[in-house]
């Protein structure tokens, strides 16, 4: 059983827009938290992590923001940039060394 | 560094063969994790090693599935008979205190295997 849900496989956005993406969890004991973007035939790379103390964490164009009560999280890219255009995937972690991942939402940026 | 390496980057095989696909993790990374990437269920962890320890297989689908770390340097996942449902890119990782919490989780390539 998925404990990370990425329910929406795909995102269009136009350039310069923003680009929200959406995950949640239902594992109450995850306390970290984890985004990573995947081009075609490359592996995951990491891109932006939040810890369970905390509500938000910037890092340049990208946002993450974590709503524990409602064990969701979301990844906020703006501008979106053509660059951008990738797989992401969610992942969580319970302290025990592993990552459980979504299945991943494919963003298009449209120049 | 060179990041982690898998080999082979692609494999097709028949139905009944034995695959083995290799992992070099980056120099000084203490864990080494095996992930399968399918549509229906994303990545999923099938097993992951700690200074070449096993320490959780329980994500192995089948014994026709298994893994070594024979040193720091190397592991392989191996299927033996593969079927055609295998077909999945497989993924390496590694990283220092294992990636839960703070530290993040490298990846190779992936090897994309074709189980015709």
């Amino acid at each position: 059983d998925q404990q990370v849900k990425q329910n929406s496989p795909s995102l269009s956005v136009q350039e310069g827009r923003i680009s929200i993406l959406n995950c949640d969890y239902t594992n109450s004991m995850f306390d970290y938290f984890l985004w990573y973007k995947k081009y075609p035939a490359e592996g995951p790379t990491f891109l932006i992590s939040i810890s369970s103390i905390k509500d938000k964490n910037e890092d340049g164009r990208f946002t993450v923001f974590l709503n524990k009560s409602a064990k969701h999280l979301s990844l906020h890219i703006v501008p979106s940039q053509p660059g951008d255009s990738a797989v992401y995937f969610c992942a969580a972690s319970a302290n025990d060394y592993k990552l459980s991942f979504g299945a991943g939402t494919t963003v298009t940026v449209r120049a | 560094d060179a990041g982690v390496i898998q080999s082979p980057r692609h494999e097709v095989t028949e139905m009944g063969q034995e695959v083995t696909l290799r992992c070099k993790p980056i120099s000084g990374h203490d864990y080494l994790f095996w992930y399968r990437q399918t549509m229906m269920r994303g990545l999923e962890l099938l097993i992951y090693f700690n200074n070449n320890v096993p320490i959780d297989d329980s994500g192995m689908p089948e014994d026709r599935f298994s893994a070594k770390m024979p040193n720091a340097s190397f592991s392989t996942l191996k299927i033996q008979p593969s079927e055609p449902r295998d077909s999945a890119v497989y993924f390496c990782a590694s990283s220092l205190f294992g990636g839960g919490g703070y530290n993040e989780q490298f990846f190779g390539p992936g090897t994309r295997l074709t189980v015709l």
